[in-house]
This record gives structure tokens, sequence and C-alpha cells, in this order.
């Protein structure tokens, strides 16, 4: 059964450093998604992203995040300069037409 | 503000003892509502979606029914491999994210 994958599983970082977080969305799934979950929170939505454009985003995606897809297979999620309060699993989601998302196995980002 | 809420926020029930979740929410012009389980240090694993009152889904031992107002997350006899994190989720108001509630953990003791 295909499923969304991401790398890495864990990334541990000093403050300020750049972290680039990689997925594979679903082949054939047309919107992609990144959310966030600090320890013992919600899951929170980040970003969405349809037809090479964000088509969405929250009040936590500020300047400092930034998402590509740079080729047919690969979604990045990019930090630019970690503060301490961005650590957190992040999940990277992906959709085909209908609603159903269907996340990843997360990275832990741990920034130090 | 849309809302998803969750109760209770934990539960133990023991091997064969069925019970039920529930999610409430105050998202107008709901567009689903979704079931998903998630395991310590795992993504969610979508479980099941939801559009209209009246409707049922089933998947094992779990059953998904909705309301207008909410939705139970029914679980019969349950084993230990059930134990995990059940999370509800509806999209925002205006927007296809998601909304997540705080999850109702299920503990299921042999």
């Amino acid at each position: 059964e295909p499923e969304v994958t991401q790398t890495p599983s864990h990334q541990v970082t000093q403050m300020g450093q750049e972290v680039i977080l990689r997925c594979v969305p679903i082949s054939n799934h047309l919107y992609f998604y990144w959310y966030r979950q600090i320890l013992g929170q919600k899951v929170e939505f980040l970003v969405s992203f349809y037809n090479n454009e964000i088509s969405e985003k929250s009040e936590i995606f500020d300047d400092q995040f930034s998402v590509e897809r740079p080729d047919g297979s690969n979604f990045t999620l990019k930090i630019r300069s970690t503060k301490l309060e961005d650590s957190a699993m992040y999940f990277c989601a992906s959709r085909p037409g209908d609603q159903s998302q269907y996340f990843g196995p997360g990275t832990r980002l741990l920034v130090l | 503000e849309d809302q998803v809420t969750q109760s209770p926020e934990a539960l133990r029930l023991q091997e064969g003892e069925s019970s039920s979740l529930n999610c409430s929410y105050t998202v107008s012009g709901l567009r689903g509502l979704f079931w998903y389980r998630q395991d310590p240090g795992k993504g969610p694993e979508f479980l099941f979606t939801l559009y209209s009152a009246g409707e049922e889904k089933e998947k094992e031992r779990l059953k998904a029914t909705l309301t207008k107002k909410e939705s139970f997350l029914h679980i019969t006899a349950p084993k230990p491999e059930d134990s995990a994190t059940y999370l509800c989720a509806g999209p925002d108001t205006g927007r296809r994210a998601l909304t997540f509630g705080s999850g109702t953990r299920l503990q299921v003791q042999p």
C-alpha cells in the first residue's frame, strides 16, 4: 500500500541553524501539507501546497518557513533560522482529490 | 473559531470491554469529519471520513458515527493492540487544512 515517507526520522540542530525536512508524498496525490506536533500538544496545521504554490498557511508559518516541491516527487519544509520553540514532530501529509489526508511517520526535530 | 473537542482525555478499558469516544465540533459548513489513530512517536493513521449526519463506517472493532453536532468512535470488544491515541479532526471553515482535537488516549489492558 502506498505511503508517505519522511526523512530524516530525527534531526538535532543548534539554534539559528537552517534545517530542511523532506517528504515523498503518495504519487498521484495532488495536495500536500505540513503539520507539526509539539510534545504533548495537538497536531497543528502549518501550510498546504497545490499546483506548485502555497494554497493556505497558518499563523505559525512565518517568514522563517518555506516549502518547495523541487521535483516531481519530493516536498520539503525549510526552517531558515531555528528557534528552541521549533522543537516538535513535523508531519507531512498528502491527499488525492477527496478530503482524506494521509500522514507520514514524522521527523522529530530537536533544537538545542 | 472552529473547534474540535474530544472526550474523555484518557480511557482505560479491560480487554473485551466496549466503549465510545466522543468528538464534538463547532465548524460551520462541515465538509468532513475525520478519525485518526496515533501511536506514540508515529504519524496519524487515517481511519475514517464521515460527511453527513447519520453516516456510519466500520473497520474491524471500530465504528464511527456522525450526528449534526458530534461524532462517536465506538470500540467493540477491544484488544490490547487497540491501545493508542484516537484523534478527531475537521476542515477549518474556508480552507481544507485539518483542525485536530486533543485526542483520547485509550489503554486496553489484557
